[in-house]
């Protein structure tokens, strides 16, 4: 069976840290890794990751993915309260999305 | 603007009252999904349809059907709802079924009392 595991499972910082969040996973057939940024309301989508080593960055957001060692990791650099979110990590194998729990990052003021 | 469109945002059902949950897209995607998301918990796909080719997980319950009448709308139908499937329900869609990502409607909030 899919599987896909975040750690942590909350992070309380404070606005201007750096946070990294963690995704590992066992999925035959992979495909990519999606990250999302799940607020009140549905996921919106953040990176799309398929070739290990290579950095996607997005303003104060990045991602790398290791294929070799199954994980990957999402920075977020002087965090704001904006921030504030869950943040899923998907992986895209077996022509399906499997999703992980979560890490539920609150930015304190 | 708004490219997957659930309605309604939050719906209120009574116990084993039929009820039914609709999205629709304006990307024409070929493929559209249904989660079941509980709270604190990760999205779990329901079912998917490529095009009109319908797929259906191996643990999603009889209780629940889905219908995709044109490649625009999809709808989510809970014939006999229990206390259990409160949970917001996100449909979703993609291009194709592997190597992209997949686009998310606001989520329907259903509560079941």
């Amino acid at each position: 069976e899919d599987k896909v595991v975040q750690s942590p499972l909350s992070l309380v910082v404070h606005e201007g840290d750096t946070v990294t969040l963690n995704c590992s996973y066992e999925v035959t057939n992979f495909r990519s890794l999606l990250w999302y940024k799940q607020e009140k309301k549905a996921p919106t989508f953040l990176f799309m990751l398929t070739s290990s080593g290579i950095e996607k960055k997005s303003g104060r957001l990045s991602s790398i993915l290791d294929k070799k060692e199954l994980f990957s990791i999402l920075n977020i650099t002087a965090t704001q309260t904006g921030d504030s979110a869950v943040y899923l990590c998907a992986v895209d194998g077996n022509e399906k999305l499997t999703f992980g729990t979560g890490t539920r990052l609150t930015i304190i003021p | 603007d708004a490219m997957v469109i659930q309605n309604p945002r939050y719906q209120v059902t009574q116990f084993g009252k039929p009820v039914t949950l609709s999205c629709s897209q304006t990307l024409n995607h070929n493929v559209m999904y249904w989660y079941q998301q509980k709270s604190s918990q990760a999205p779990k796909l329901l079912f998917h349809y490529y095009d009109k080719d319908f797929n259906n997980e191996a643990d999603t319950p009889d209780n629940f059907q889905s219908r995709r009448p044109n490649t625009s709308f999809c709808f989510l139908d809970i014939r006999s709802p229990g206390l259990g499937d409160a949970a917001m329900y996100l449909c979703a869609t993609s291009r194709v079924l592997r190597n992209t990502e997949a686009f998310f409607g606001q989520g329907t909030r259903l509560t079941v009392v």
